[in-house]
């Protein structure tokens, strides 16, 4: 069965220090990655994906992620951090059955960032 | 502006009641999607639908209905054999293609 770990749960950082969330996934078949923030009591919103092409991936927010496949790790990169990125991460991988499309999420990783 | 609505945004329930979360969807979006999510355990798939008048379970489906008789719409029912509802539930919709989910805004279910 398709996976997804976010290997750290919380993360703190200063603001302005770069930060680093990571991903493993698990999967026998081509690979659809993606990255979503989720700030208090609201909805998980589209950071960024990776679908095919070009490893390293840029999404909003000054946020990117490169896609590794020989590690299967898709970590979520920003070199300077705002206090404004104080939020939850989902990485999810996208998984096909019976052609239905579904995500599969990882645990989620809390980032805060310290003034 | 095109979105996903859900409501209420904060739910009670007493014990032995259903109760009925609302996702509607103005994006024109074929698939729709209803999520759980716990602390720690980030989000789990409850019902999924592809089209209208279909529907299919996901990994947590017991205790749960739903229903699509509209395309806009996708109501999820708590029922009083979910034994442990209390959760935040999120909604998504899909357009086709390899597009990527949009998720509402969540509503927070609570038992009293």
């Amino acid at each position: 069965a398709q996976s997804v770990t976010q290997l750290d749960s919380q993360v703190p950082v200063f603001e302005e220090a770069p930060v680093e969330l990571r991903c493993n996934y698990s999967s026998s078949v081509s690979v659809y990655l993606f990255w979503y923030v989720q700030y208090p009591n609201q909805g998980l919103q589209l950071l960024l994906k990776y679908l095919s092409g070009s490893t390293l991936v840029k999404g909003i927010n000054g946020f990117e992620a490169e896609f590794n496949k020989s590690q299967t790790s898709f970590h979520l990169r920003k070199p300077s951090v705002h206090i404004s990125d104080t939020a939850e991460y989902f990485c999810a991988v996208r998984i096909s059955i019976q052609g239905a499309q579904k995500l599969v999420f990882g645990q989620g990783t809390r980032l805060t960032i310290n003034p | 502006d095109g979105g996903i609505t859900q409501s209420p945004k904060y739910l009670f329930r007493k014990e032995g009641q259903n109760v009925t979360l609302s996702c509607e969807q103005n994006l024109n979006h074929d698939a729709m999607y209803w999520y759980r999510q716990d602390p720690g355990q980030g989000l789990r798939l409850i019902y999924y639908s592809q089209i209208v008048n279909d529907f299919q379970k996901g990994d947590i489906a017991e205790g749960y209905s739903v229903s699509r008789e509209k395309k806009e719409s996708f109501p999820l029912t708590v029922t009083s054999a979910q034994k442990n509802p209390t959760a935040f539930y999120l909604c998504a919709s899909r357009d086709r293609g390899g597009k990527p989910q949009h998720f509402g805004d969540g509503t927070r279910l609570s038992i009293l």
